[in-house]
């Protein structure tokens, strides 16, 4: 079965910061992965996803994704933090029957000034 | 473009009291539409999949109920509110055949007193 781990259900960086977020998925069928972002009170919007072509995936407001298959990982980082980006982060993994998706338990990122 | 509607945006109930949350998707065809819940510091939970007009699968065994009367119309439904029905549901929707992104709706909080 398909399952995905966010390490850390909170990160907190300072303005200007890396951004570092971790997820570790398991998958029996070659994965897609994805990252959405959470504003409060609103619904999720796809960040990135990761569908068996180029391993490092770029996405919006400057977040990227690196695919390693041998680590079984694909963290979520941006170079530079910005106070918008305080948001909750999930992870996904493709379920089995593809029609489902298999979210992680999510991060909530905190960005100080 | 497509995009998806969901109302009532809040709604505060009493115990023992009916649901009835509805997500309408516009500018696709034959969706596959999901419902989920997002408790309070947790993560989502799939709780109804649809992949056609009448056809519902429950993941989990629980108080609510899913039909999905017309191609881009689903409902969730309660005859009878329990307080562990609290948090935020959201509805989503996929593209039916290869494309796995799920996009979500804006969401209806819950709250059951």
């Amino acid at each position: 079965a398909q399952s995905v781990t966010q390490l850390g259900s909170h990160v907190s960086v300072s303005e200007g910061a890396l951004v570092l977020l971790r997820c570790n998925y398991s998958s029996s069928v070659p994965p897609y992965l994805f990252w959405y972002v959470q504003y409060p009170n609103q619904g999720l919007q796809l960040l990135l996803k990761y569908t068996s072509a180029a391993t490092l995936v770029k996405g919006i407001n400057g977040f990227e994704a690196e695919f390693k298959k041998s680590e079984t990982s694909f963290h979520l980082t941006k170079p530079s933090a910005h106070m918008s980006d305080a948001a909750e982060y999930f992870c996904a993994v493709r379920g089995t029957g593809f029609q489902k998706l298999v979210f992680g338990t999510g991060t909530r990122l905190l960005v100080s000034p | 473009s497509q995009t998806i509607h969901q109302w009532p945006a809040t709604l505060v109930q009493p115990v023992g009291s009916p649901l009835s949350l509805e997500c309408t998707v516009e500018g696709t065809s034959n969706p596959n539409l999901y419902w989920y819940r997002q408790a309070a510091g947790r993560g989502l939970q799939l709780l109804f999949y649809s992949v056609g007009i009448g056809q519902i699968s429950s993941e989990v065994p629980q108080n609510l109920s899913a039909s999905r009367p017309q191609d881009r119309q689903f409902i969730l439904s309660s005859k009878k509110l329990l307080l562990s029905d609290s948090g935020f549901y959201l509805c989503a929707w996929r593209a039916s055949g290869s494309q796995e992104t799920q996009y979500f709706g804006p969401g209806t909080r819950l709250l059951v007193l």
